[in-house]
């Protein structure tokens, strides 16, 4: 089965809103990693978390190891956040990656 | 600021011939990829390398062969493009993965 489970598939929010992300996952791993991209971009590292909680700005990263799960929380979005949002973990020299949220934000 | 840089962008090309894709990576990493992104988004392994070193080959077809002259360098070869090659092909570094803009390749 798949070994990384994101949701939701996609989420539609009103500039302004929060969002929160889920990752979760089914075997153990090193480290895993959001990533963010737009139609037709390539992949922007958000965040590297093998565990705990990380901030960047108005992102911020909760990785539970034990628990396989992570989560990505989104605070007043804006229109430029819309775009696919992808976690992966790192099982060793490889990323195994989520089938993504598809993220878009209305004016 | 883009440290990993893959080229072509683009490569339309017809089933049977042969392509190759370049990256190179400044960031002095020793563990290079290439992952697979087809039409629904899926992203896949398709090879991890360390100090010009094959570590992994996720049950990747023949046809594709990944060369690496030293640690800074991994290229991509398909001897014969089948239509179901036609993707987006990322080339990575790093134990925090840091990844390149893509090859968009289409096979006609």
């Amino acid at each position: 089965g798949q070994q990384v489970q994101q949701s939701p598939t996609s989420l539609v929010l009103q500039e302004g809103e929060n969002a929160e992300l889920q990752c979760n996952f089914s075997t153990s791993l090193n480290s895993m990693q959001w990533f963010y991209q737009r139609p037709g971009g390539s992949l922007i590292s958000v965040f590297y978390n093998p565990s705990g909680t990380k901030q960047s700005g108005r992102l911020t990263s909760t990785t539970v190891i034990k628990e396989r799960r992570s989560s990505l929380h989104i605070s007043s979005s804006q229109i430029t956040d819309s775009g696919t949002y992808l976690c992966a973990v790192n099982m060793g020299y490889k990323l195994t990656f989520g089938t993504g949220t598809s993220l878009l934000v209305d004016p | 600021e883009t440290a990993v840089f893959q080229t072509p962008n683009y490569h339309v090309t017809q089933v049977g011939n042969e392509v190759s894709f370049n990256c190179k990576q400044t960031l002095g990493h020793d563990t290079m990829y290439w992952y697979k992104q087809d039409s629904k988004k899926l992203l896949k392994i398709m090879f991890s390398y360390n100090n010009k070193q094959l570590i992994v080959n996720e049950t990747v077809p023949r046809r594709f062969s990944p060369q690496s002259s030293d640690k800074a360098h991994l290229n991509l070869r398909i001897k014969s493009v089948e239509p179901e090659d036609s993707a987006v092909y990322l080339c990575a570094t790093g134990g925090e993965q840091f990844f390149g803009p893509g090859t968009r390749l289409t096979v006609l």
